[in-house]
């Protein structure tokens, strides 16, 4: 079967730093990728994670490990503009298999 | 660059009408196309894939179909539509040469009323 789990909502502060786990069970793996979707709009990319470890890209990072079927996001220096969902996906082959996301809102 | 086209943005139908829901890229070719829906405050569902003109590949048994009828063109397509199919479909591509990222368009926000 193909289980993707992520918290259904989070809340943080302006300039704070959060932290989006998703945890994954699934037949096939070939990669990991973070979305941002705003109410309304589509999913746009943000992170790709293929071997375990770290990747940073500006105010966003998101780390993986694969023995543990594990990934988190994490938000530094959190913007208002940054409320919005967040949707883990597992790739398999050529196909990606979505967690239901995370909705986060940043307050003032 | 490239782009991706949906239309239309919004549309109220009926039920038992028919859907159909077109999808185009520009500026690239030989691209993987992928439906999904998305239904009120939901994950994405995988609802159809395609890795070739004629070649669909279907994830869920439902009353939609999906029929890439051009290289760079998808369409989705009801004869039937159901209360249930209300929902946000979404069409995304992927390089298949030089990438694994799916870019998605801007999407339709279906209601079946």
């Amino acid at each position: 079967g193909q289980n993707i789990d992520q918290p259904t909502e989070m809340t943080a502060t302006e300039g704070a730093i959060v932290q989006i786990n998703c945890t994954y069970q699934t037949s096939g793996f070939n990669g990991l990728f973070w979305y941002q979707q705003h109410a309304g709009e589509a999913p746009t990319f943000l992170s790709y994670n293929v071997l375990d470890g770290l990747e940073e890209k500006g105010r966003f990072s998101s780390f993986l490990s694969r023995s543990k079927g594990y990934s988190y996001l994490l938000l530094k220096e959190l913007q208002m503009k940054d409320s919005a969902s967040y949707l883990c996906a597992v790739r398999n082959t050529d196909k990606l298999i979505f967690g239901t996301g995370t909705r986060l809102q940043v307050f003032p | 660059s490239q782009t991706i086209h949906q239309w239309p943005a919004t549309l109220v139908q009926p039920v038992g009408s028919p859907l159909s829901l077109e999808c185009t890229v520009e500026g690239t070719s030989n691209p993987n196309l992928y439906w999904y829906r998305q239904a009120a405050g939901r994950g994405l569902q995988l609802l159809f894939y395609s890795v070739g003109i004629g070649q669909i590949s279907s994830e869920v048994p439902q009353n939609l179909s999906a029929s890439r009828p051009q290289d760079r063109q998808f369409i989705l397509s009801s004869k039937k539509l159901l209360l249930s199919d209300s929902g946000f479909y979404l069409c995304a591509w992927t390089p298949r040469l030089w990438g694994y990222e799916q870019y998605f368009g801007p999407g339709t926000r279906l209601t079946v009323t």
